[in-house]
């Protein structure tokens, strides 16, 4: 089955500076990738995906980036502000339905 | 704002009963999802349903836990007997083709 390995598990930033999680999965054929923000006692939510027909996607200050090749995506978040900070997974699965399957989490501080 | 509803919110129980856990799935969605989430092992996936069928429960322990989804507008999971181990959060989730939503989760305290 498919594993996601989600590196790091901590990151602290500096308001302004640029945030990037990496994220590598094991399946060749997996090709949905979602990124997922969750604030502290909220649920997961959707932030944005990106399939493996394109290699980028870009969506205000966030952007996530594949590489089908080396299994591996990432995710970067650019001018960070305090508003960002909480834990983000990464996950995969195949588009023909398979369910999610999710990294452990990179719990992210932006500081002031 | 259509929204994955789930109860109950918190539940705290003694070790060795029954907990029993909803969800009503966004309308219109033909996969429903249960998900754990502990600060040790992250986002775990317990078991799947596509239009009510159950696709996967691989992750779930057989001897104490079930999902089942009686109808298009609920899923329950089942813990019997519950141990200290299950304290966890529950998610429930739905979605078509693979974009899912996050119901607020179920509490679960086990003393």
């Amino acid at each position: 089955g498919e594993n996601v390995e989600q590196h790091p598990s901590t990151l602290s930033v500096q308001e302004g500076d640029s945030a990037v999680i990496k994220c590598t999965y094991s399946d060749s054929a997996s090709n949905y990738f979602p990124w997922y923000k969750q604030e502290l006692g909220k649920r997961p939510q959707l932030i944005i995906d990106i399939r493996s027909n394109v290699g980028e996607k870009k969506d205000q200050r966030i952007a996530v980036t594949l590489n089908k090749t080396a299994k591996h995506f990432s995710l970067h978040i650019t001018e960070t502000q305090p508003e960002d900070s909480a834990v983000y997974f990464c996950a995969a699965s195949k588009l023909a339905g398979t369910a999610l399957i999710f990294g452990k989490g990179t719990t992210l501080s932006v500081s002031s | 704002d259509a929204r994955v509803t789930q109860t109950p919110r918190h539940k705290v129980t003694e070790m060795g009963q029954e907990v029993t856990m909803r969800c009503q799935p966004i309308l219109g969605h033909n996969t429903v999802f249960w998900y754990r989430q502990t600060m040790m092992q992250g986002l775990e996936l317990l078991a799947y349903f596509r239009n009510r069928a159950p696709l996967d429960d691989s992750g779930m322990p057989k001897d104490r836990f079930s999902a089942e989804m009686p109808d298009a507008t609920l899923a329950t999971l089942k813990i019997q007997p519950s141990e200290p181990r299950d304290s966890a959060v529950y998610f429930c989730a739905s979605g078509v083709q693979n974009t899912i939503y996050f119901g607020e989760g179920s509490w679960l305290t086990v003393v």
